[in-house]
């Protein structure tokens, strides 16, 4: 079974802060995504990678930016926290091809004070 | 026009029922398809994938249909267990493109 793990479940932070959200697979996948889901919005993509080190932005970029220096890890980083940053963020991961569906971690639900 | 449209719902049916969703999808170039489950506060799970001659896994039955650019999910004797919110999932070029979903209660 794919194993996608997102380091926390919960975090809550302050307006400001800088926020890394880390995320991790198993199945030596080359593809990783971050969305973020809202109610009424679905998941929106933030940034995905299809390579160590290579990074694309997705529809919603602003105010996030993403790192990827080993092909298991895919890190997100809010640069400078904001409230309107609250959120439900999950991390996906796939095989190269486009018959492969991506496979999700538990997801992040992160508050924003 | 969203790229990937579905009826939000809710849905509410008995256990037992037979209940079908539709998702309409916006891009006719689109390669690949796919229906997820989402329980509450949880993430989304991998359903089935959707082949162009339709599929079949056990009481869950999906359909394309390309002239119309629409996929269907049909769920056959409804299980409490069925509650959740059910994904529609289109992908051109690895892009994939999520509906917001459409929320199912079954009840006893």
């Amino acid at each position: 079974d794919v194993k996608v793990t997102q380091s926390s479940r919960y975090l809550v932070k302050r307006t400001g802060e800088k926020v890394f959200l880390e995320c991790v697979q198993d199945m030596d996948h080359e593809n990783m995504f971050w969305y973020r889901q809202d109610p009424g919005l679905g998941l929106r993509l933030i940034y995905f990678s299809y390579d160590v080190k290579m990074k694309e932005k997705g529809d919603i970029p602003e105010g996030y930016s993403v790192s990827r220096e080993k092909k298991e890890r895919f890190s997100l980083i809010l640069e400078s926290a904001s409230t309107n940053q609250t959120s439900m963020y999950l991390c996906a991961s796939s095989q190269t091809g486009s018959n492969q569906p991506q496979h999700f971690g538990d997801g992040t639900r992160l508050s924003i004070l | 026009r969203k790229e990937v449209e579905q009826d939000p719902g809710p849905f509410n049916v008995p256990e037992g029922a037979t209940v079908a969703f539709n998702c309409t999808y916006s891009n006719s170039a689109s390669q690949s398809f796919f229906w997820y489950r989402q329980d509450c506060r949880k993430e989304p799970k991998l359903l089935m994938s959707v082949y162009s001659s339709g599929n079949e896994d056990g009481r869950f039955t999906a359909q394309l249909n390309r002239a119309s650019q629409y996929i269907s999910l049909l769920i056959r004797d409804s299980k409490l267990s069925d509650s959740a919110t059910y994904l529609c999932v289109v992908n051109f070029n690895n892009d994939m493109r999520f509906g917001a979903g459409t929320r199912l209660t079954v009840k006893p």
